[in-house]
């Protein structure tokens, strides 16, 4: 089956700095990425989708600025969170549909957590 | 904005029993799927059902969709331990490829 991959699966940093997370599918060209947002206890939110070569499309009360999302190839997709406040931290999760728009493949997520 | 609800929030069974989760949802859908999550962990896809069936098995799941209704289930038959988990269902909506997830289900299967 179809593979995606996130990077890092955890990180930590200061409040004030800027994080990036990759997402790759491995095994298939992703036209579209999607980036959720899940808190603790709580279900998946959508924060934005991306198709390659676009600009990211943010759902309602995302800020574009302060989550930049880049999808330069087929294969990847980049989430940066700029300027990470504490109230950043989260588990965030990546997904990758190719051809078959039906499906999407998730990443394992990535738990960042601002101090 | 979360369409989906689900109920229970969260349902705790015996090993061997049967586990049913049910999703409601608002609007017009191509598809709802059923996704699986362990605790600090990825999705999981489990099983997708188009708006024009109303039943598909896989393994020991079975999901139901009424679209007049606006609902689905999943059944979990002769649960085992290893099936503890979050359940989320999430619509596709007519309107595009993106996904709605539901509140979700926190199944705990007790040995």
């Amino acid at each position: 089956g179809a593979v995606v991959s996130q990077h890092p699966s955890w990180v930590i940093c200061k409040s004030g700095t800027s994080v990036k997370i990759e997402c790759r599918s491995l095994d298939f060209q992703a036209t579209t990425m999607f980036w959720y947002r899940q808190f603790p206890k709580q279900s998946l939110m959508l924060m934005a989708t991306s198709n390659e070569g676009s600009k990211a499309t943010y759902e309602q009360g995302v800020e574009k600025d302060k989550f930049l999302i880049n999808h330069a190839s087929l294969t990847l997709s980049t989430l940066t969170v700029t300027s990470a406040h504490p109230e950043d931290s989260s588990f965030y999760i990546c997904s990758a549909s190719g051809s078959s728009r039906h499906e999407q493949y998730f990443g394992p997520g990535t738990r960042l957590t601002v101090t | 904005s979360q369409q989906g609800e689900e109920d229970p929030q969260a349902l705790s069974i015996q090993e061997g029993e049967n586990a049913t989760m049910n999703c409601s949802y608002k609007t017009s859908i191509n598809n709802l799927q059923w996704y699986r999550q362990n605790s600090g962990r990825g999705l999981v896809h489990l099983i997708l059902i188009r708006s024009n069936e109303r039943e598909k098995h896989s393994g020991r799941l079975r999901v139901t969709l009424d679209t007049s209704k606006k609902s689905s289930s999943l059944l979990i038959t002769a649960s085992r331990a290893a099936d503890t988990a979050s359940y989320f269902c999430a619509t596709e909506e007519t309107s595009g490829s993106r996904l709605t997830f539901g509140e979700g289900t926190q199944l705990t299967v007790n040995p």
